[in-house]
């Protein structure tokens, strides 16, 4: 398809255990974001991928969370020793890159640590 | 401290009438606004923007202001349709940035037919 397509798009696991998040940007698209809304919360910066620069990953609320961008396309982010509070909605975005480009939105992955 | 700010967590609006949605925002280095809709389940959706060096930005039914000495921006939205029901969410970029967007809270649209 044309959209960001982000796979998989609901997850339960159980606390302590590692789980994988992954994001198919635009084709062309050379910047990839990784937000999150928690539950009754605002949409939070997570990470930011441009081309092949390091990524900006001032957003990460610790370091469980690592993500990787193979080949500029594709983006996994891992979460580590999951913990009940990163229960949210994982959403990923990408844009053309520039200073005046809008970030398109997949659909999001719903994890749920139990 | 939030920097986006929509004051306004829903609205109704007659279908066919005009659907105001307002934002402020209080860091003056943002220099480009979003808007964008939400449906449940899935992702944002992006609508329309605004550079900061002007005011007026239109595209189709939707029209965003922004006032830069208020610190302020609205999303006009006419004539408001039933499918247009919607959360709203206000976004906002910073000058030399990552350039990751800064969302406010959103305002929950609903237009009665």
């Amino acid at each position: 398809g044309a959209g960001v397509s982000q796979s998989p798009s609901n997850k339960v696991t159980e606390k302590g255990k590692d789980v994988e998040l992954r994001c198919d940007p635009i084709s062309g698209h050379t910047a990839l974001y990784w937000y999150r809304q928690s539950l009754g919360q605002g949409l939070e910066f997570l990470i930011y991928f441009q081309g092949n620069s390091a990524p900006d990953k001032s957003g990460l609320p610790s370091d469980r969370f690592s993500a990787e961008r193979t080949g500029g396309s594709v983006s996994t982010l891992t979460i580590q020793r999951t913990q009940q509070e990163d229960s949210a909605v994982y959403l990923c975005a990408s844009s053309r890159g520039g200073e005046y480009q809008p970030q398109h939105f997949g659909d999001g992955t719903r994890l749920s640590i139990l | 401290d939030q920097q986006v700010k929509q004051n306004s967590p829903s609205l109704s609006v007659q279908e066919g009438r005009i659907s105001i949605l307002n934002c402020d925002y209080t860091n003056s280095m943002f220099d480009y606004f979003l808007w964008y809709k939400k449906y449940p389940a899935e992702g944002p959706t992006f609508l329309i923007s605004i550079s900061s060096i002007k005011d007026k930005n239109e595209d189709g039914r939707f029209t965003v202001f922004l006032n830069k000495s208020a610190k302020h921006l609205s999303l006009h939205i006419v004539p408001s349709q039933p499918g247009d029901s919607a959360v709203y969410f206000c976004a906002a970029i910073r000058s030399g940035s990552a350039r990751q967007l800064t969302f406010g809270s959103g305002t929950q649209l609903t237009v009665l037919p």
